[in-house]
């Protein structure tokens, strides 16, 4: 089976930088995504990871390391609309997408 | 405007009378799949489809039934609903269901059974 383990919260200030970690166990691997969900909305696509690496999109970055099982999304220069839960996801094998847990980001004034 | 339109959005029901869940998506998306997320699981995939005609269970598929008779629909049926299915539940597509293909979501389904 797969098994993702993300941290179930954070909180930083704004303007400041969060780093959420993400570590993982599947058989097989086929890419990692990260996604963001606001409250009571659809999760909606931030990254995409298969090689390893850093990947760079705006104030977000998405890092991939697969001999260690580990992948980060760092984002810069919080804004109060960062407040949301952000989604790793998985694809093993045989391609069906598996999602951790999710780490819910409280950004404060 | 490309989306994955779900309905009902919400949904209020008794113990053992039968519901569906449509989803349709206008993408001309070949992968489609149904996810549930409860509190502190995160989302988990109920039954996803490759194609018309091809379906496949995911993680969490005992108490559902799906079908793919045409590439834009993908309804989820629950033909006796316990109150655990209490839950939100979200269709999502991508074009491929292969390594990068990143999957969009319907608004989701708020479902309770009592």
């Amino acid at each position: 089976g797969q098994n993702i383990d993300q941290p179930t919260e954070m909180t930083a200030t704004e303007g400041a930088i969060v780093q959420i970690n993400c570590t993982y166990q599947t058989s097989g691997f086929n890419g990692l995504f990260w996604y963001q969900q606001h409250a009571g909305e659809a999760p909606t696509f931030l990254s995409y990871n298969v090689l390893d690496g850093l990947e760079e999109k705006g104030r977000f970055s998405s890092f991939l390391s697969r001999s260690k099982g580990y992948s980060y999304l760092l984002l810069k220069e919080l804004q109060m609309k960062d407040s949301a839960s952000y989604l790793c996801a998985v694809r093993g094998d045989d391609y069906k997408l598996s999602f951790g847990a999710g780490t819910t980001v409280t950004v404060r004034a | 405007e490309a989306q994955v339109t779900q309905n009902p959005r919400y949904l209020i029901t008794v113990t053992g009378k039968k519901l569906t869940v449509t989803c349709s998506q206008n993408m001309n998306h070949e992968y489609m799949s149904w996810y549930r997320q409860d509190p502190g699981l995160g989302l988990r995939q109920i039954y996803y489809s490759m194609n018309v005609e091809v379906t496949d269970k995911g993680d969490v598929p005992e108490g559902y039934k799906v079908s793919r008779k045409e590439k834009r629909n993908f309804p989820l049926i629950l033909e006796s609903p316990s109150p655990n299915q209490t839950s939100l539940y979200f269709c999502a597509s991508s074009p491929t269901g292969q390594a990068g293909s990143p999957l969009h979501f319907g608004n989701g389904t708020r479902l309770t059974v009592t």
